[in-house]
């Protein structure tokens, strides 16, 4: 176990619909990345925070929104959900914002937008 | 998109014999990292190899590292029930301060008791 929680483990919602997704981090870690995978897919990069700013995002609309809480515990947003959202949504923490730490990643949320 | 490639895409082998997954990328890289993930549930950490690495053990694993050919390879030795997974690299790209992986699609293992 790395102690990344994710909540909740799974999720069904309407297109259209708004969503949250929660992460706690693994103590000590500041970042957390999320991450999107589809079915048959290798996880997909939607961004990172650290220290409570956004740091970097990949190649997803502005639907996709996110935050950092002080005590580095994270939340994914997605407005206006799609069927093409539906996925296994990951979320990962580590020590820092850099490629050089390793990322720990939680169980997963897996949503399914009917 | 996605940077690294896993081949084979499945893989199918009998308990204690060996399996052989590689890895190609495109750019230069900060490192390589190879995860094993369950029927769809969270990732799990093997292993970290870094650019100016050529090999690493743990365990019953074995992963080689090749910069000039922008390849990874990694080696289950005496294969169990257990290791059935797909198994991904991930690449954390050279330079910057925003470490996202950038992950393959993965090859599929399964070890036939």
């Amino acid at each position: 176990e790395t102690g990344v929680t994710q909540s909740p483990t799974h999720l069904i919602k309407t297109r259209g619909q708004q969503v949250t997704l929660r992460c706690s981090s693994q103590s000590g870690h500041n970042t957390v990345s999320w991450y999107q995978q589809a079915l048959g897919q290798g996880p997909q990069f939607i961004f990172q925070y650290y220290r409570e700013e956004e740091n970097g995002r990949g190649n997803f609309p502005p639907r996709f929104s996110g935050l950092q809480f002080p005590n580095y515990s994270s939340e994914l947003n997605v407005n206006a959900l799609e069927l093409d959202d539906s996925a296994l949504y990951l979320c990962a923490s580590s020590l820092g914002s850099s490629g050089v730490y390793e990322q720990y990643f939680g169980p997963g949320t897996r949503l399914t937008v009917t | 998109s996605q940077q690294g490639e896993e081949d084979p895409q499945a893989l199918s082998i009998q308990e204690g014999e060996n399996a052989t997954m590689n890895c190609s990328y495109k750019t230069s890289i900060n490192n390589l990292q190879w995860y094993r993930q369950n029927s769809g549930r969270g990732l799990v950490h093997l292993i970290l190899i870094r650019s100016n690495e050529r090999e690493k053990h743990s365990g019953r694993l074995r992963v080689t590292l090749d910069t000039s050919k922008k390849s990874s390879s990694l080696l289950i030795t005496a294969s169990r029930a257990a290791d059935t997974a797909s198994y991904f690299c991930a690449t954390a790209l050279y330079g910057g301060s925003q470490g996202n992986l950038i992950f393959g699609k993965g090859t599929k293992l399964s070890v036939k008791p």
